[in-house]
């Protein structure tokens, strides 16, 4: 067990610009999500995957932000034309079942915008 | 509007002693209910959980209770070490803030064991 893995574990970038970050589950795990932290606030759920397919966003997740799980192994987020407001750690998690499954987390991505 | 709250941003206690770790919800959809543990630069590690169907689940020197009348549920460790500081995050699944399977988070308590 090899764990959640995220890459990079920090982003700086400047305002307008788009940026990737990639996620590599627990090898086993079908289920794959996505969650935002801010300081002081608990991670905020962002969307989430069974196997490739995205079931589920968030209203939070603007139309700036796509994710995919292509194969349905490692993910992808990217933002589009970043704003300050999007700096944040981007938690990536995974889970083996269904509701009620817990989830393990990676080490998060810290995206600064300047 | 906040579904799972933690009102104690911090909590002090001093080691070898019980720390009490508290979180309210509001959504009655909620049925899984978690705690995860969080280091500075790590991401959350999970601790313990329970179903809507049971009110305490053991394990270790953690125990959580769950109140559903009341739609509470607390984190005990027993006793405290210096380790267990951390921020303590109540999360729960089941109701609409996270879809199906996304967690809704409190907003977390910073347990800090004093020697």
């Amino acid at each position: 067990d090899t764990g959640v893995s995220q890459d990079p574990r920090h982003k700086i970038t400047k305002r307008g610009q788009n940026v990737t970050f990639r996620c590599d589950p627990i090898s086993e795990h079908n289920r794959l999500y996505w969650y935002r932290q801010t300081l002081g606030q608990g991670p905020e759920f962002l969307t989430y995957f069974q196997n490739e397919a995205q079931l589920e966003k968030s209203r939070l997740l603007s139309d700036r932000f796509s994710a995919e799980r292509p194969k349905g192994s490692f993910s992808t987020l990217e933002i589009q034309r970043t704003e300050q407001g999007d700096s944040a750690m981007y938690l990536c998690a995974s889970s083996l079942t269904g509701t009620g499954s817990r989830q393990y987390f990676g080490p998060g991505t810290r995206l600064t915008v300047t | 509007d906040q579904q799972v709250k933690q009102n104690s941003p911090s909590l002090s206690v001093q080691e070898g002693r019980i720390s009490i770790l508290n979180c309210d919800y509001t959504n009655s959809m909620f049925d899984y209910f978690l705690w995860y543990k969080k280091y500075p630069a790590e991401g959350p590690t999970f601790l313990i959980s329970i179903s809507s169907i049971k009110d305490k689940n053991e394990d270790g020197r953690f125990t959580v209770f769950l109140n559903k009348s009341a739609k509470h549920l607390s984190l005990h460790i027993v006793p405290s070490q210096p380790g267990d500081s951390a921020v303590y995050f109540c999360a729960a699944s089941g109701g609409s803030g996270g879809g199906a399977d996304g967690l809704t988070f409190g907003k977390g308590t910073h347990l800090i064991i004093q020697p």
